[in-house]
């Protein structure tokens, strides 16, 4: 099956920092997704992408959609406090009536006030 | 903010019994999915369902699990028979369209004794 390898595995930062974090496929996708993850929560949608070369930004959060479709990544600047969790990229290969999620192992934020 | 609501949050069970587990998608959605996730891993892909039908499954999703909404509303998970491997949070999610992306509910953990 498809496989997301996800880096960093963890990382730990001051608190006003900026982070960067991706995603990468040896196959292709047609969207890819950050999701955050709180402890005992579900996953919360961050940022969609869907279009290759695509930048998109939410508030301190920008994600790309790399060119050749096969990888994504995430930056945080001027963390806080509350970005404390894990992040998860997420690749999706749509056909016919199916959209299923291919998700990353995650990358556990911890950011030190 | 619409929600996916899932219930029970919690649900302990005896080893060979059977659970449902239960989820209120998003009104208008159209498109509905179960994940699972063990302690600690990555979120894994059990199935989707559109047009009153499974779309896919994965490896996971074996005889013991099957989806159903009975309803215009829920949609349930059944485990026949239950096994402590079975032992994860189990999330329900929904999108309006296929290429969107999802909405997840806060999960259901299942603690299989």
């Amino acid at each position: 099956g498809q496989q997301l390898n996800q880096s960093p595995q963890s990382m730990f930062i001051q608190e006003g920092e900026d982070v960067s974090m991706n995603c990468t496929s040896s196959s292709i996708f047609n969207t890819w997704l950050w999701y955050k993850q709180d402890p005992g929560e579900g996953p919360v949608l961050l940022i969609a992408l869907y279009k290759a070369g695509e930048l998109t930004s939410n508030g301190r959060l920008t994600a790309q959609f790399g060119i050749t479709r096969k990888d994504s990544f995430l930056n945080i600047s001027a963390s806080i406090p509350s970005d404390v969790g894990i992040y998860f990229c997420a690749g999706q290969m749509s056909g016919g009536s199916n959209y299923k999620l291919t998700f990353g192992k995650g990358t556990l934020l911890t950011v030190n006030p | 903010e619409p929600e996916v609501t899932q219930t029970p949050s919690h649900q302990v069970t005896q080893m060979g019994q059977e659970v449902i587990l239960r989820c209120v998608p998003i009104s208008n959605h159209l498109y509905f999915y179960w994940y699972r996730q063990i302690l600690g891993q990555k979120v894994e892909f059990l199935v989707s369902f559109y047009n009153n039908e499974i779309s896919e499954k994965s490896e996971i999703f074996d005889d013991q699990f099957s989806v159903e909404r009975p309803d215009g509303s829920n949609f349930t998970l059944k485990i026949r028979s239950t096994k402590l491997e079975d032992s994860a949070m189990y999330f329900c999610a929904s999108s309006e369209s296929g290429r969107t992306g999802y909405t997840f509910g806060s999960g259901t953990r299942l603690t299989v004794v």
